[in-house]
């Protein structure tokens, strides 16, 4: 069963906009990755953040974790047509592989 | 370097009949791990290595095995194929540890009628 749900399963923005996805967990863990994926091809690792860390940066990418809340949140700033792609979050706990949500589909319209 | 590397990228079968998928890397990575992805359920975890020698089911192991001769190679094998294993297949695999990013194949695309 998935750990991380994905919060909204679709996303439509303009281009230069801040894109905000969120994703909910159920159990303790180690880390939590955003990967993306775009259409037809393969997932690509965007960041990690392990489970004492709060906020990651990584270019136009900031990842926050609550671990109280067993929530994230990935904040693309500035948004072009070429960020449009769907995003997953995957969270690893204990000894256990890591299990991905459902994704959210970015659309950054032009 | 190639990553993980995904043969066939598409592929039909009837019902019945068998096939494997092969996944291969170049990174010298001792975790591997394959994926089904279903439109609205995400990805899910089929089986997975943590070494030559080493397998493990995940989440949705029922109608595929595995096998790990080696570390480059990780092939998945569909005994006797059923619509319901109608998916994308991705590959994944990573280095020396317990955590850490994924590097993905690019998929491959089985249809069984």
């Amino acid at each position: 069963s998935q750990q991380g749900e994905e919060d909204p399963q679709a996303l439509s923005i303009q281009e230069g906009e801040n894109a905000t996805m969120n994703c909910s967990y159920k159990t303790s863990i180690n880390n939590l990755q955003w990967y993306r994926q775009n259409s037809g091809r393969g997932l690509v690792h965007l960041i990690l953040i392990r489970s004492n860390e709060r906020e990651k940066h990584s270019g136009r990418l900031r990842v926050t974790l609550d671990t109280s809340k067993k929530s994230s949140s990935l904040l693309i700033t500035a948004s072009r047509a070429a960020d449009t792609a769907s995003y997953f979050c995957a969270t690893e706990a204990g000894n256990t592989p890591l299990v991905f949500g459902k994704g959210t589909r970015l659309s950054v319209i032009a | 370097n190639a990553g993980v590397t995904q043969t066939p990228k598409f592929q039909v079968l009837k019902t019945g009949q068998s096939m494997t998928l092969q996944c291969a890397q170049d990174m010298n990575h001792e975790y591997m791990s394959w994926y089904r992805q279903d439109p609205g359920m995400g990805l899910r975890l089929i089986h997975y290595s943590v070494g030559a020698g080493i397998t493990d089911q995940g989440e949705v192991p029922n109608g595929y095995n595995v096998s790990r001769s080696t570390t480059e190679d990780f092939p998945l094998r569909l005994l006797s194929a059923a619509p319901s294993q109608t998916s994308v297949y991705f590959c994944a695999s990573r280095g020396t540890g317990r955590t850490g990013e994924l590097f993905f194949g690019e998929g491959s695309r089985l249809t069984v009628l």
